[in-house]
């Protein structure tokens, strides 16, 4: 069974408007991180914000914040003030409890920033 | 500090041939991953190392992948009688391991292998 859905392959954004990508999961687990990763054409792979599954609030690492609804399991990623370097497939992963820190991959969202 | 460094960044080989991959880690990082991602998809798990723990295998997607980690360190991953299939780029990471910590992955740049 996927784990880690994204139902977005490809997104437009307007430079400097906020954009939403997607990331829904399944878990039985009650303690799991959730992580979203950036990978640019050039094919690193570069960590952006992490929300573990007590944390009360949302993570933001400066223009990424998370939008964590655990009753729902979705855990969007938002960019504000979207630049042309965001251009980049995004990935959101998730990594379960039970002592294995292995991630779980979501299909990724290409997302393109116009100018 | 260095980061996560992997060799060679690229391999083309022949169908059935073995080859190696290899994986140095951030100093100081007691966990190493493997991961594989098959052209416009996502990452796929392959295999996990941690401290002096049996390694994670479950990703493994057939006996003729293998892979080891020396002294805790560098690691090599294996894969024999290579098929068209297993044409993907290889990316391997490494994290700390710590009680309430992101543990977040640092990865590398990846092995590009090309079977033909």
């Amino acid at each position: 069974a996927q784990k880690i859905t994204q139902t977005q392959p490809g997104m437009f954004v307007q430079e400097k408007e906020a954009v939403t990508l997607d990331c829904t999961y399944d878990t039985s687990d009650p303690s799991y991180g959730l992580f979203w990763y950036k990978q640019p054409s050039s094919g690193e792979m570069i960590f952006l914000i992490y929300q573990g599954s007590y944390d009360q609030q949302n993570a933001t690492e400066g223009r990424y914040s998370l939008n964590f609804q655990k009753a729902r399991k979705s855990a969007n990623l938002v960019i504000s003030a979207s630049q042309l370097g965001d251009s980049a497939m995004y990935f959101c992963a998730m990594r379960e409890g039970g002592g294995s820190y292995k991630l779980i991959f979501g299909s990724g969202t290409r997302l393109l920033v116009r100018p | 500090g260095a980061g996560v460094s992997q060799s060679p960044s690229n391999k083309v080989t022949e169908k059935g041939k073995d080859v190696e991959l290899r994986c140095d880690p951030i100093s100081g990082h007691t966990a190493l991953y493997w991961y594989r991602q098959s052209l416009g998809q996502g990452l796929e798990f392959l295999i996990y190392f941690q401290g002096n723990s049996a390694p994670d295998k479950s990703g493994l997607p057939s006996d003729r992948f293998s892979a080891e980690r020396t002294g805790g360190s560098v690691s090599t991953l294996t894969i024999q009688r290579t098929q068209q299939e297993d044409s993907a780029v290889y990316l391997c990471a490494s994290s700390l391991v710590t009680a309430g910590g992101y543990n977040e992955q640092f990865f590398g740049p990846g092995t590009r292998l090309t079977v033909l």
